[in-house]
């Protein structure tokens, strides 16, 4: 079975600074996705970014970048400029692409923010 | 509406019942999840339909929980003879085949 590592229970960044949240994965798939989820105290989950693995290039949206290592089996979530409206619990998820295998999480990191 | 709309959004029971929480998640989505959450916590797999395909079940903390998927869509999981660590917050969340999760907002259960 697929397992989701996240090292990191809690980190902290001040604010306006770079944090990266780690987060490794183990499979035998060749062709996956990998995302980050957001869970501000709202609880409502919120998808942040995704990376198909085929792809080589590292997934950005806006402030939010990813550092894919496909051989490493890592993919970490970069966070620059961090905000105050950026605190919350970040999941990372894998799904294979091939039959009907499930998501699977990581544990999570909650990342506080300093103002 | 354009979401997945779970029901209903706090439920206080008393040790002992049966309590149903349902979930309608996007037209047309085949895969459908339940997940529990403890307060501050990660996110525990239950439970996972994807379209015709016999759920996966291996979440299911005991034989209390069990949950279905009617006509493909709307989605209830029953807890019975509930128990005070059964309090958690119960998410649905429903997706296309391989495509990110869209989540509800979730059923807060609180057992006294």
């Amino acid at each position: 079975a697929q397992t989701v590592t996240q090292s990191q229970p809690e980190m902290s960044v001040q604010e306006a600074e770079t944090v990266t949240l780690s987060c490794t994965y183990d499979t035998s798939e060749s062709d996956y996705y990998l995302f980050w989820y957001k869970q501000p105290p709202s609880r409502q989950m919120i998808l942040v970014i995704r990376q198909e693995a085929y792809k080589q290039q590292n997934a950005t949206e806006n402030r939010f970048s990813v550092n894919f290592q496909k051989a490493a089996k890592s993919f970490s979530l970069k966070i620059s400029d961090s905000q105050l409206g950026d605190a919350a619990m970040y999941f990372c998820a894998y799904i294979s692409n091939f039959g009907n295998e499930k998501l699977t999480f990581g544990t999570g990191t909650r990342l506080t923010i300093i103002p | 509406g354009a979401g997945v709309s779970q029901s209903p959004s706090n439920k206080v029971t008393e040790k002992g019942k049966d309590v149903e929480l349902r979930c309608d998640p996007i037209s047309g989505h085949t895969a459908l999840y339940w997940y529990r959450q403890s307060l501050g916590q990660g996110l525990e797999f239950l439970i996972y339909f994807q379209g015709n395909s016999a759920p996966d079940k291996s979440g299911l903390p005991s034989d209390r929980f069990s949950a279905e998927r009617t006509g493909g869509s709307v989605s209830t999981l029953t807890i019975q003879r509930t128990q005070q660590e059964d309090s958690a917050v119960y998410l649905c969340a429903s997706s296309l085949a391989y495509s990110p999760l869209h989540f509800g907002n979730g059923t807060r259960l609180t057992v006294t």
